[in-house]
């Protein structure tokens, strides 16, 4: 079977460092997405990460471990406008194809 | 440049009634994929396209759903006939080539059947 698994619900404070975890389970892995979505808005790409190791891209940061079938987004120096869902999706072989899964989202909640 | 545009923004409609939403990808991208967004479902991949031909349909709920894509800059995605559970966002997100690459969503369309 394939599963997605994030924390519903998490909140920090302005100015903070948060991490958001993301477990998966299938076979057939090829690599892993972060989304942002706003409330009322599209999702909009974060990060992509293949291979294990961090992946830094301004105050975002994506870790992947293959071998243990886990990611985290790191968000670091907090600000209100990253008051959002993040999504972690999960890209894997499918026969001929490749299928993205997507976890259900995390929604984080900033506080001043 | 501009991103993936869809149309309508919103759409309130009695049961019964056939829903088109339509979708026009960014210029370039070989891949279409629509989504259905719920609270309780979260975002479910209803299908894609690549090279305007469907790969993976098998997120389509039913027969009351059907996707097209004539060319590669327009796709529709018709329900017939509509059911209240049908209400929800549905995007519509291109990509260059497939899902390992990143996907560009449009604002999506507000679905409220009653």
């Amino acid at each position: 079977g394939q599963n997605i698994d994030q924390p519903t619900e998490m909140t920090a404070t302005e100015g903070a460092i948060v991490q958001i975890n993301c477990t998966y389970q299938t076979s057939g892995f090829n690599g892993l997405f972060w989304y942002q979505q706003h409330a009322g808005e599209a999702p909009t790409f974060l990060s992509y990460n293949v291979l294990d190791g961090l992946e830094e891209k301004g105050r975002f940061s994506s870790f992947l471990s293959r071998s243990k079938g886990y990611s985290y987004l790191l968000l670091k120096e907090l600000q209100m406008k990253d008051s959002a869902s993040y999504l972690c999706a999960v890209s894997k072989n499918a026969g001929n194809n490749r299928k993205l899964i997507w976890g259900l989202g995390t929604s984080l909640a900033v506080n001043p | 440049d501009a991103g993936v545009i869809q149309s309508p923004r919103h759409e309130v409609t009695e049961m019964g009634q056939e829903v088109t939403l339509r979708c026009k990808p960014i210029s370039g991208h070989n891949s279409l994929f629509w989504y259905r967004q719920t609270m309780m479902r979260g975002l479910e991949l209803l299908i894609y396209f690549n090279n305007n031909v469907p790969i993976d349909d098998s997120g389509m709920p039913e027969d009351r759903f059907s996707a097209k894509m004539p060319n590669a800059s327009f796709s529709t995605l018709k329900i017939q006939p509509s059911e209240p559970r049908d209400s929800a966002v549905y995007f519509c997100a291109s990509s260059r080539q497939g899902v390992h690459q990143p996907q560009h969503f449009g604002d999506g369309t507000r679905l409220s059947i009653l």
